[in-house]
């Protein structure tokens, strides 16, 4: 079956600074990766997404990237601010599948 | 709607009882999926629909669970003698279509307390 991992600690930052949170995956090659955000209390929000053939997606201050060889994918927010701090998880859909498995999330708390 | 309506945000119940969650879901979104998300865990994936019919049930964590959506819109979540360790914050999403290359509208969530 197919694993999602994400880095279980928080990643503190300073506000301005660049945020990249890593999501690596096992097994079947997906046909797509979709980035969310989650704040407490509210459902993921969803941000970006990627296709196995695409090797970088931008969205204003968002970037994903994919790299099929080793098997992740990174997120980074540029010039992060203390509003960017929430849950980001990430989803995988392989080709032989109509659902997406998500990660259980990285915590990114910016700093003032 | 503008977004995916759930109700109730809170239910709290007790063991044995038997609990409905409601998915109101985008005007239009032919598929809608259940969720469920525990403290400090991935969001696990219980059933979806595609249309009215649920294609892939296998999901749903024992037969205490059923699911049905009507009309193509709304969707109830039954649980049925409630346990406590089917206590969780149970999410609901819709999206244009199954595969949907845009991902997923989320609503809020029904957070699940059974005591």
């Amino acid at each position: 079956s197919q694993k999602i991992e994400q880095n279980s600690e928080a990643l503190n930052i300073q506000e301005g600074k660049t945020a990249t949170l890593t999501c690596n995956y096992t097994n079947y090659s997906p046909a797509y990766l979709q980035w969310y955000r989650q704040d407490p209390g509210r459902g993921p929000v969803f941000l970006l997404l990627i296709r196995e053939n695409e090797k970088e997606k931008r969205k204003e201050r968002l970037k994903v990237t994919f790299d099929t060889t080793l098997k992740q994918s990174l997120f980074h927010i540029t010039a992060s601010q203390p509003a960017d701090s929430a849950t980001y998880l990430c989803a995988f859909r392989s080709g032989g599948s109509y659902i997406p498995t998500f990660g259980r999330g990285t915590s990114l708390i910016v700093h003032p | 709607g503008a977004g995916v309506s759930q109700s109730p945000s809170n239910k709290v119940t007790e063991k044995g009882k038997d609990v409905e969650l409601r998915c109101d879901p985008i005007s239009g979104h032919t598929a809608l999926y259940w969720y469920r998300q525990s403290l400090g865990q991935g969001l696990e994936f219980l059933i979806y629909f595609q249309g009215n019919s649920a294609p892939d049930k296998s999901g749903l964590p024992s037969d205490r669970f059923s699911a049905e959506r009507t009309g193509g819109s709304v969707s109830t979540l039954t649980i049925q003698r409630t346990q406590q360790e089917d206590s969780a914050v149970y999410l609901c999403a819709s999206s244009l279509e199954v595969g949907s290359n845009y991902g997923y509208t989320f609503g809020s969530g029904t957070r699940l307390t059974v005591v």
